[in-house]
Parts: structure tokens; sequence; C-alpha cells
């Protein structure tokens, strides 16, 4: 069945711990993404990879770091830095990028940090 | 500042009736607009778009309507089932940004559909 993998489905960081939250996809898809939720408030872009080896900041990047050494994996961690990490985290994958490829983004289940 | 607002956080509906979730957005460089459907723990699901270049879009229950003068988009249910009650996010692509792709979210609206 081909999909978007999250795990885990719950994570708990300790303070001053990185944590690592995967992201595997095997549909082939060129751009992944990360996002995250809130409490009543949309999704917000944390960080974006268009094809391998390269990604971007997006408007949260603070306290976050990503690698993307596979197509498939594009691996999220939340650093101590990140002072408010409690949220719902959220991979996305689409076939292509940018403004001339009408194609959906497509997401896991997501991942749900808390702090200990 | 939120450049896609989703104004009314809940809505709730007769099952058979009609639901309409709207979206306004303040970007005149958005070119794609898509609605996803949330159930609690889940992510997001894709449920249907719409290029700029179009006013509607209808898939099965499911129509879009974009207004880009008002700079508004309304998603359309038809007949309401109790298995459509979930959050409803719309979403823009920024043409703007660099040739990204790059989505923005609006706030989210729960609908309930009674049986």
């Amino acid at each position: 069945d081909g999909g978007i993998t999250q795990s885990p489905k719950y994570l708990f960081r300790k303070e001053g711990q990185n944590v690592t939250l995967s992201c595997e996809q095997n549909l082939n898809h060129d751009a992944m993404y990360w996002y995250r939720q809130d409490p009543g408030q949309g999704l917000r872009l944390i960080y974006y990879s268009q094809i391998v080896n390269d990604f971007q900041k997006g408007d949260i990047a603070e306290g976050y770091s990503v690698s993307r050494e596979k197509k498939e994996s594009f691996p999220l961690t939340v650093t101590s830095a990140q002072k408010n990490p409690t949220a719902f985290y959220l991979c996305a994958s689409s076939i292509n990028w940018g403004a001339y490829s009408n194609q959906p983004q497509h997401f896991g289940d997501g991942t749900r940090l808390s702090i200990l | 500042d939120q450049q896609v607002k989703q104004n009314s956080p809940s809505l709730s509906v007769q099952e058979g009736r009609i639901s309409i979730l709207n979206c306004d957005y303040t970007n005149s460089m958005f070119d794609y607009f898509l609605w996803y459907k949330k159930y609690p723990a889940e992510g997001p699901t894709f449920l249907i778009s719409i290029s700029s270049i179009k006013d509607k879009n209808e898939d099965g229950r499911f129509t879009v309507f974009l207004n880009k003068s008002a700079k508004h988009l309304s998603l359309h249910i038809v007949p309401s089932q109790p298995g459509d009650s979930a959050v409803y996010f719309c979403a823009a692509r920024d043409d703007g940004s660099g040739n990204t792709g790059k989505l923005i979210f609006g706030q989210g609206t729960t609908l309930q559909v009674k049986p």
C-alpha cells in the first residue's frame, strides 16, 4: 500500500533533549514537507525539501533541523532550542513541486510530541 | 498576519442538507486552492482543489467555488452525511513564493453533521 508513514505516533521529550520524528513515503514523490499544528490553528510549515540533498526553511524553522539523504525519507529533529515543542507534527509529500504543478500534498497520520 | 482565514470555527448541519464552508484570503498571488478534511489524531486528507483560472470544480458531493474578485472560496457538501463530520482546512498556494509550491493553511472549521 502506498502512503506516508510517520513514527512514532506519540513521543515524549525531556527538557534539554533532542528528539527525531520519522517520515517515510513510498509514493516516489519528489517533494516532502513538515508542518506543525497547534490547537485552534492551521498548519504551519517548518521545513520542506524539493529534491534529495536539498531542503529549505519554512515559516517556523527555528529550533528544528532536517535531512534529506534519501528520496523516501525526511526526518525532523526537534532540538532543545525549540522552547515550545508540544504540538502535532505532520509530514506531507507531493509528486512534484512548484507553482506549475497542480498536485496536492498528501499527509501522514502525524506524531504528537509532548514534554515530560 | 493571517493570509488565509476561515472565520467560522464551527458549523452544524442536519444530515441531508447542504454544508457550506467558507474561506477568505488576502494575497492575490495565490493561484491554487485546496480543501482538506481531518479527523482527530489523523493527518489531513485531500478532498478537492481548484486552480485560479476556474471558478468552480465539482467532485461527487463536493463542489468548490472560487470568487477571485472577492478573494473568497467555499466548499459545498451536498447532501451532508454524518461521516462528513470532521475539521475542514482550506489551503492556498503562493505563486509568489519562488516556485516552491508552499501552501498556506486556514485555521480550520469543525463541521458536525447531525443524523
